[in-house]
């Protein structure tokens, strides 16, 4: 289908590293846009990127959607508990319905 | 400036009632979406509404599953003769227009007993 993927599903890392990750799409994506939800919480939007090669920083969080518009990275810098939650990437699908849909998301937890 | 507001918080019912969800979207927002959450899974697109209007339910399963959102008070996801496989989170989004970022509520965690 026309669906992003995230892969790994799980990841753990230790406080102060950095993290990675990626949303991957066969198709070319016309934009994409991340959330995060924590434990027990609801998404909350983060950033779209719409522009080939974009990147956007929000403080240790940088978002870059690649040069093909095929795939998006989210990198977090010297990671702390607070960066803690699943993090997904939506697409639009194509056509005139203008729905968003998910990856399965990424869950990160963070070793104090 | 109130955000998209889910209710009921939690709602328990046993197998073969019916569940009732209600979505009040942002002020000034007329999209109007619906996903799924599985424990550990994503978020499943159900249905996307417009006031009075179903955009896209390619995700709706075909039978029991309904929604609508009417020119006055909120969305309604309704679920009749509910199974245990229907226990889930409901999440609500909006949206201002077509394509910019969503504004999800709370979720509305059913229990199916």
């Amino acid at each position: 289908g026309q669906q992003v993927m995230q892969i790994p599903q799980y990841q753990h890392v230790q406080e102060g590293e950095d993290f990675t990750t990626y949303c991957n799409s066969s198709t070319t994506l016309s934009n994409i846009q991340w959330y995060k939800q924590r434990p027990g919480g609801h998404p909350v939007f983060l950033i779209q990127l719409v522009k080939s090669g974009e990147v956007k920083k929000q403080k240790r969080l940088t978002f870059q959607f690649g040069e093909a518009k095929k795939n998006s990275s989210l990198h977090i810098t010297a990671t702390q508990t607070t960066d803690v939650g699943t993090y997904f990437c939506g697409r639009e699908m194509a056509g005139a319905n203008s729905k968003l849909t998910f990856g399965k998301g990424i869950t990160l937890s963070v070793r104090p | 400036n109130a955000g998209v507001m889910q209710n009921p918080r939690h709602l328990v019912r046993r197998r073969g009632q019916e569940a009732r969800l209600r979505c009040s979207p942002m002020k000034g927002h007329s999209h109007v979406y619906w996903y799924r959450q599985l424990p550990e899974e994503g978020l499943k697109f159900m249905v996307y509404l417009q006031k009075e209007n179903i955009i896209d339910e390619s995700g709706m399963p075909k039978e029991r599953f309904s929604a609508e959102f009417p020119k006055e008070g909120p969305s309604i996801l309704r679920i009749q003769q509910v199974v245990r496989g229907d226990s889930a989170a409901y999440f609500c989004a909006s949206s201002r227009e077509a394509g910019s970022p969503l504004h999800f509520g709370n979720g509305t965690r059913l229990t199916v007993t």
